[in-house]
């Protein structure tokens, strides 16, 4: 099985814009989270998507938002970007609520 | 609160050593989850193991081994034999029941580098 694809691996914008990530997890997957990690903060949970449903929501402003489509794919939304946003944005799917996740390689956002 | 805490930051080993990363976790839920992630270089996360509150049996994978023992709220991992394609950043993450099976909360990490 193909495993978690992410695009676009890297990217580049501006203070104010925004920006929009996606994820493909893993066929037959339906659950998919998404998590931040910085130097500074560590590895944080951001959101998880299960059948289109937004299911649990980490410590974010509003500004981050996601979605899932019905084939399971998901995006992320980030308006208003700061220079704090900058992270390696991960993604990870797993079947359901028992069992592991399994990350995707990340898209690295770069705000300037 | 639920809390990960991986004390040691960084730890170098010569090849061949042995070598443990310790984790230790707070958490008020009687069911919880307890997993070790690697990150090599690349940057992506690589699912190591999963190990549920009501079992404490240790495993053993090839050269990696896994103490969990809730009586010390501690969940270790062990690398026998360390190799050179062993060095990466190592985190334990832990989630509950309560908050989200799939929300998981890190530890800050542990970079391991091997020396040949």
């Amino acid at each position: 099985k193909a495993g978690v694809t992410q695009t676009p691996r890297y990217l580049i914008k501006t203070r104010g814009q925004q920006v929009t990530l996606s994820c493909s997890p893993i066929s037959g997957h339906r659950s998919v989270s998404w998590y931040q990690q910085t130097p500074g903060q560590g590895l944080q949970f951001l959101f998880e998507y299960f059948s289109e449903t937004q299911r649990n929501k980490g410590n974010f402003p509003g500004r981050f938002s996601g979605r899932q489509f019905s084939n399971s794919r998901s995006e992320m939304n980030v308006s208003t970007l700061e220079l704090g946003d900058s992270a390696l944005y991960l993604c990870a799917s797993s079947p359901g609520t028992r069992y592991e996740q399994y990350f995707g390689p990340g898209t690295r956002l770069t705000v300037t | 609160a639920q809390k990960v805490t991986q004390a040691q930051t960084e730890i170098s080993v010569v090849e061949k050593e042995d070598v443990t990363l310790d984790c230790v976790y707070e958490t008020r839920d009687t069911t919880y989850y307890l997993f070790w992630y690697k990150q090599p270089p690349s940057g992506e996360l690589v699912f190591l193991i999963r190990r549920n509150s009501f079992d404490e049996q240790n495993e053993i994978s090839g050269r990696y081994s896994w103490n969990f023992q809730k009586s010390t709220s501690s969940f270790n991992f062990t690398i026998t034999a360390s190799q050179v394609v062993d060095s990466a950043v190592y985190f334990c993450a832990l989630s509950e029941a309560s908050t989200g099976a799939n929300n998981l909360f890190f530890g800050t990490g542990t970079r391991l580098t091997v020396i040949p």
